[in-house]
């Protein structure tokens, strides 16, 4: 069954370093997204993204976060300068279509920032 | 804004029994509503997904169920096993695109052999 792949699973960093959490759809999906859960919290909505471009954000999704889709098959999530806060599991996910559809998720990626 | 709660926050049962977990939600003008497991450290797995249209959605020995109109869905689980054990989370849309999805805390199962 085809999945939602996430890389890396975890990852440490340094408080102020850039982060790139790579993904990669499911191949005839066409709706793309990132979700974050703080540990023991909710999962939460950062972005939806179609057609290249950012369909929805969060109020989370500040200047610090940005999405690409560099090329037909990946879907990044950068983190422009980490903060403490920003440590959390990152999902991505994706569906065929914006709504009535299944939305799947991947495993996620662990971000701890020290 | 649309508010998802879920209860019990925990529960836990002996094998073989069914069970209920419960989803409630404040705004019914809804598209549908999703239903996942979570495994500790894992991602989501999507079990069931009920649109707004319908009143229960089958999938094994899962079945759920939504009542619109009350702002509820439940998930009944048949005959219980341990592999059931997990957190399972209901979600709904919140926003103009649909995957903006608002997350419940989930309830925490656990299927005692």
């Amino acid at each position: 069954e085809p999945e939602v792949t996430q890389t890396p699973s975890h990852q440490v960093t340094q408080m102020g370093q850039e982060v790139i959490l790579h993904c990669v759809p499911i191949s005839n999906h066409l709706y793309f997204y990132w979700y974050r859960q703080i540990l023991g919290q909710k999962v939460e909505f950062l972005v939806s993204f179609y057609n290249n471009e950012i369909s929805e954000k969060s109020e989370i999704f500040d200047d610090q976060f940005s999405v690409e889709r560099p090329d037909g098959s990946n879907f990044t999530l950068k983190i422009r300068s980490t903060k403490l806060e920003d440590s959390a599991m990152y999902f991505c996910a994706s569906s065929v279509q914006a709504g009535g559809n299944t939305i799947y998720f991947g495993e996620g990626s662990w971000l701890t920032v020290v | 804004k649309q508010e998802v709660t879920q209860i019990p926050a925990a529960l836990s049962v002996p094998e073989g029994e069914n069970l209920v977990l419960n989803c409630s939600f404040t705004d019914s003008a809804i598209y549908n509503l999703q239903w996942f497991r979570q495994d500790p450290g894992k991602g989501l797995t999507s079990l069931l997904l009920i649109q707004s249209s319908q009143r229960e959605q089958t999938s094994g020995r899962l079945n759920a169920s939504l009542d619109k109109s009350s702002g509820r869905s439940t998930l009944y689980i048949a005959a219980s096993q341990p592999g059931d054990s997990a957190t399972y989370l209901c979600a709904l849309p919140g926003g103009s695109s649909q995957g903006n999805l608002i997350f419940g805390k989930g309830t925490k199962l656990s299927v005692k052999p």
